[in-house]
């Protein structure tokens, strides 16, 4: 069975830009989450989706949003990109919202 | 608020040892716990689920649930210089069910 994947893996963008990143779950998940991690951080949770609906929020400026499609995949935008913003952001999926999470291998993003 | 705490480290143990990552949560009433190893610049992988009390064993992985407690552990037998990464631990609690994870323990394996 394939595992998470994101697209795309690599991003360099420019303050004040938007950005759209892409994930898709592992066949048959349905709940997936998205976390921000930068050196010396710990998993910054960002949103969890579960039937496109979002279950969760973390502690994240409004910038930050997210959906989830009626085939679970996902997408988080990320408007007026700030120098701060710079992180590998991490996607999850979970079969139902009870399991453990599978990880993706991340989208390094960049603002410059 | 709910937390889930873990020693920093490092951990540092010789080739061939015992390893015990240890966890302690918040909220008593969490009802599944994750071991996760993370290599520097990869994701994190799932490597042991338990949501029960006692121990689960997975090859050389034992993870341990004590409710009463609210601690769960990591214990990694005849440890490998690959089994060197960070270890974290999350717990699913509340009503929503929410994945509350630790920092992380720096495990260091030394040859």
């Amino acid at each position: 069975k394939a595992g998470v994947t994101q697209t795309p893996r690599y991003l360099i963008k420019t303050r004040g830009q938007q950005v759209t990143l892409s994930c898709s779950p592992i066949s048959g998940h349905r709940s997936v989450s998205w976390y921000q991690q930068t050196p010396g951080q710990g998993l910054q949770f960002l949103f969890e989706y579960f039937s496109e609906t979002q279950r969760n929020k973390g502690n994240f400026p409004g910038r930050f949003s997210g959906r989830q499609f009626s085939n679970s995949r996902s997408e988080m935008n990320v408007s007026t990109l700030e120098l701060g913003d710079s992180a590998l952001y991490l996607c999850a999926s979970s079969l139902d919202r009870d399991g453990g999470q599978y990880f993706g291998p991340g989208t390094r993003l960049t603002v410059t | 608020q709910k937390e889930v705490e873990q020693n920093s480290g490092p951990l540092s143990v010789p080739e061939g040892a015992i390893a015990s990552l240890n966890c302690t949560y918040s909220d008593r009433g969490s009802q599944s716990f994750f071991w996760y190893r993370q290599y520097s610049g990869k994701s994190p992988e799932l490597i042991m689920s338990i949501y029960s009390n006692g121990d689960k064993e997975d090859g050389r992985f034992t993870a341990q649930l004590n409710k009463a407690s609210q601690y769960v552990s990591l214990l990694i037998r005849d440890s490998q210089p690959s089994d060197s990464a960070t270890y974290l631990c999350a717990v699913r609690a509340g009503n929503n069910r929410k994945l509350i994870w630790g920092l992380g323990t720096s495990l260091a394996v030394n040859p």
